[in-house]
């Protein structure tokens, strides 16, 4: 079972807001990404991270921040929530080493109201 | 980045092999072909993956083209558990890490 979590698991919010979406990882993976999903649609990579103090934007242009000051840490921040923001926010690390495979988190599903 | 194209939807019935293609024509030598599978109101979860041999593992098998340009992802006898959206990625080298671009995916549908 994979050992990456993610909360909360559903969070509905008032547009304005400031927000912190937390993943957590126990398995020592540099890696880390964040994801942004819509639902029945395909996941877009918004964020990633090979190590503490690298952060990198992906494919998708988001307003969202994120930070790795620790290892097993890689919150995403929204300063202020917008109903656009409304989607399902995926989290997964990856070990070292070509032959190996990613772990996903549950996923956040966040509704701005 | 290189891309991968799947057919948006397949079905199957209960017990029977699938076969789910996929075609990534623009592959480089260095990009190994994953596969996840994504369960309703879930995260994806790793299937299987492989760079040129076939390879096989508890879950399913993986087909790799010679050319390297198509490979299928082989489920031997489907279950009713094995309704998902599968995707057939990519994964590159860029930057010191590695990226998964997603596609769109295939919706497998098993019928009882």
């Amino acid at each position: 079972e994979a050992d990456i979590y993610q909360t909360p698991r559903y969070l509905v919010i008032g547009t304005g807001k400031k927000i912190t979406l937390e993943c957590s990882q126990t398995m020592g993976h540099d890696k880390m990404y964040w994801y942004q999903q819509d639902p029945g649609m395909e996941l877009h990579l918004i964020h990633y991270s090979y190590g503490v103090n690298s952060t990198e934007k992906g494919d998708l242009s988001s307003e969202s921040t994120v930070s790795r000051i620790r290892t097993e840490h890689f919150p995403l921040t929204l300063e202020s929530a917008r109903p656009s923001h409304t989607s399902q926010y995926l989290c997964a690390s990856l070990g070292a080493g070509m032959n190996t495979e990613a772990f996903f988190g549950q996923g956040t599903r966040l509704t701005v109201v | 980045d290189a891309k991968t194209t799947q057919p948006n939807s397949m079905e199957s019935n209960e017990e029977e092999p699938v076969h789910l293609p996929c075609n990534h024509s623009t592959i480089s030598g260095t990009d190994y072909i994953h596969w996840y599978r994504q369960l309703p109101s879930q995260g994806p979860e790793y299937v299987i993956h492989g760079l040129t041999s076939n390879v096989n593992n508890r879950m399913a098998s993986l087909a790799i083209a010679e050319d390297r340009k198509s490979s299928t992802l082989i489920l031997h006898r489907a279950t009713l558990r094995d309704a998902a959206v599968y995707y057939c990625i990519l994964r590159e080298a860029h930057s010191g890490t590695y990226k998964y671009i997603f596609g769109t995916g295939t919706r497998l549908k098993v019928l009882a």
